[in-house]
């Protein structure tokens, strides 16, 4: 089976730097998403990680350690509409892909 | 490309009626995912497809729920009879290959409330 660990909430400020922590268990790995879920709608993708080390896209960044089961998603410069639900997502064999509870970030102004 | 389809985005309905989700994937994609997401649970995996193929169906919480895919551009999702727990946001995903690096696409969700 699979565990997914993250936070449940977040708060930081307007141009801040957030890290959302994540951690799994899981019986075969095929890599690590990152999704982001605005309210009431469906998630979309953010970042995919299956080699150790640091995935940087923009504003966003997405490390991973499989030795440890852990991932992180770091949020820069953040902006009011970063404010949203952050899921971490596990692949096993198969392509099954499993979600955490989320991590919900409010930014304040 | 229009994305994931699905429907109805609203339904509501009382206890022990028939529902049907109906989604189609997006052009191409060969597999094809269906999420339940509830504030208590999160976003639970129910079944998947590969190719019309129900691979994995695990997540079925019961008999009351039945998928099909009858051909690559559609999926139905059935909840007979239907109950107040069943109350949440059915999503719909597709994607292409089995490589670990491909990204699901999900479509905007059907949010159901039983009565």
């Amino acid at each position: 089976g699979q565990n997914i660990d993250q936070p449940t909430e977040m708060t930081a400020t307007e141009g801040a730097i957030v890290q959302i922590n994540c951690t799994y268990q899981t019986s075969g790995f095929n890599g690590l998403f990152w999704y982001q879920q605005h309210a009431g709608e469906a998630p979309t993708f953010l970042s995919y990680n299956v080699l150790d080390g640091l995935e940087e896209k923009g504003r966003f960044s997405s490390f991973l350690s499989r030795s440890k089961g852990y991932s992180y998603l770091l949020l820069k410069e953040l902006q009011m509409k970063d404010s949203a639900s952050y899921l971490c997502a596990v692949k096993a064999a198969g392509n099954k892909l499993t979600f955490g509870g989320g991590t919900r970030v409010l930014v304040k102004p | 490309d229009a994305g994931v389809i699905q429907s109805p985005r609203h339904e509501v309905t009382e206890m022990g009626q028939e529902v049907t989700l109906r989604c189609k994937p997006i052009s191409g994609h060969d597999y094809l995912f269906w999420y339940r997401q509830t504030m208590m649970r999160g976003l639970e995996l129910l079944i998947y497809f590969n190719n019309n193929v129900p691979i994995d169906d695990s997540g079925m919480p019961e008999d009351r729920f039945s998928a099909k895919m009858p051909n690559a551009s559609f999926s139905t999702l059935k909840i007979q009879p239907s109950e107040p727990r069943d109350s949440a946001v059915y999503f719909c995903a597709s994607s292409r290959g089995p490589s670990g690096a491909n990204v699901l696409t999900f479509g905007a969700g059907s949010r159901l409330t039983v009565l």
